[in-house]
């Protein structure tokens, strides 16, 4: 089985500073996929950024990158310069890479405000 | 490029009643997900279409069924309703359903079940 674990239900950020949010993951698949999704209050899930558990290089997308460490299975998201749009609930998610999206596993996600 | 869009929004029923939503994916993708949310149990896999076959399911009950057309849009239905089918009911669309394929969200159907 596995599982995600999302330690910080709620954080705060100021404007334009970084933020880091937690994400540890147990696993016995070898190949897995590791997601970030942000979902505002409107409902909608949006993708964020993706890794790969053999990627050697951690992943970024914008403001937005993946602290990927595998022997300690996390994958912290790291937000940099807060903008008062990044205010949402943040959901770690991963899945093996055999069987879809079936076996997708979510965790209870992190509502994050940035304070202006 | 339009995105994922689901419908209706929100939608209010009552017990033992059943109800339909409707999803169309983005242009081009074949895969389509479901997703229940809940305050309590959080996001779960109700099940995936491809190609108008059901490839993967999750662990609910058989009053959460499924299909998908020729255009790929796809539709739930819930029998039944019981109050706790009260949810947030997203749907995804990707490429292909690969784990590596970006899956885009809709906005959700907030079912209400009284």
């Amino acid at each position: 089985a596995q599982k995600i674990t999302q330690t910080q239900p709620g954080m705060f950020v100021q404007e334009k500073e970084a933020v880091t949010l937690d994400c540890t993951y147990d696993t016995s698949d070898p190949s897995y996929g590791l997601f970030w999704y942000k979902q505002p209050s409107s409902g909608e899930m949006i993708f964020l950024i993706y890794q790969g558990s053999y990627d050697q290089q951690n992943a970024t997308e914008g403001r937005y990158s993946l602290n990927f460490q595998k022997a300690r299975k996390s994958a912290n998201l790291v937000i940099s310069a807060s903008q008062l749009g990044d205010s949402a609930m943040y959901f770690c998610a991963m899945s093996p890479n055999s069987g879809g999206y079936q076996k997708v596993t979510f965790g209870t996600g992190t509502k994050l405000q940035v304070i202006p | 490029k339009a995105g994922v869009t689901q419908t209706p929004r929100y939608l209010i029923k009552t017990r033992g009643q059943q109800v339909t939503l409707s999803c169309s994916p983005i242009s081009g993708h074949r895969s389509v997900s479901w997703y229940q949310q809940t305050p309590g149990q959080g996001l779960q896999f109700l099940f995936e279409y491809f190609s108008e076959t059901q490839r993967n399911k999750g662990n609910f009950p058989g009053r959460f069924s499924g299909r998908q057309f020729s255009n790929s849009r796809s539709e739930m239905n819930v029998s039944t309703l019981e109050l706790g089918d009260s949810a947030l009911y997203l749907c995804a669309s990707s490429l292909a359903g690969q784990v590596s394929d970006t899956q885009y969200f809709g906005p959700g159907t907030r079912l209400t079940v009284l």
